[in-house]
């Protein structure tokens, strides 16, 4: 398997400009997450999907952010409008079924960069 | 609730010498504890774990790890440090399933590992 798969890789916008990141998660993974990184921050969990049904999105800053995943093997994370202050790299995970005790996998992450 | 601290931001060690980066942690119940590491410009990559077991957990790349319950502690160690262990490092703990408590793993904050040739 090639791993969680993330595009683009850098992105940059115009701050209002609507952004649309892109996730394939392993097969067969059953959790899906939607995880942000700044300095200021660390890293942040925004939302994660269990059998692509939303479990906890409490983690979404604002209501300009929306994420959706359709089938098991692709999910979106959508800024509209953009802002500056969402400048930070954003990461996708997945995990296993059954996976308490397993680790998550990681994609390259995209660096969303507002202008 | 659960959570991890990593209580250095930044580690130095001389190439060659032994390394630790330290990593505490608060959970309800039995932790499932976790360790990986972030080369530049990449995404996380998963090093160790602790389920249960014995207290001392080997990893990749020479990496091992102690689980100290008394201490609730996880601290991340290597015999010898390269150049190339030169990266970001996150502790990450989850409660036991039988703990009831969230899924979701708690990230520290990440400590930035600098070995110096």
């Amino acid at each position: 398997d090639a791993g969680v798969i993330q595009s683009p890789r850098h992105e940059v916008t115009e701050m209002g400009q609507e952004v649309t990141l892109r996730c394939k998660p392993i097969s067969g993974h059953d959790y899906l997450f939607w995880y942000r990184q700044t300095m200021m921050r660390g890293l942040e969990l925004l939302i994660y999907f269990n059998n692509n049904v939303p479990i906890d999105d409490s983690g979404m800053p604002e209501d300009r952010f929306s994420a959706k995943m359709p089938n098991a093997s692709f999910s979106t994370l959508k800024i509209q409008p953009s802002e500056p202050r969402d400048s930070a790299v954003y990461f996708c995970a997945s995990s296993l079924v059954g996976g308490w005790g397993t680790e998550a996998f990681f994609g390259q992450g995209t660096r969303l960069t507002v202008v | 609730a659960q959570s991890v601290a990593q209580p250095e931001d930044q580690v130095n060690v001389a190439e060659g010498n032994p390394l630790t980066v330290k990593c505490t942690y608060s959970v309800s119940g039995n932790p499932y504890l976790f360790w990986y590491v972030q080369y530049p410009n990449r995404g996380l990559q998963f090093l160790l774990k602790y389920i249960t077991g014995d207290n001392l957990v080997k990893g990749s790349y020479g990496f091992e790890a102690e689980f100290n319950k008394s201490q609730t502690s996880f601290h991340l160690k290597k015999p010898s440090a390269l150049v190339s262990d030169s990266a970001l490092y996150f502790c990450a703990v989850r409660p036991a399933p039988s703990s009831g408590g969230s899924y979701i793993p708690t990230f520290g904050r990440g400590t930035s590992l600098i070995v110096h040739p």
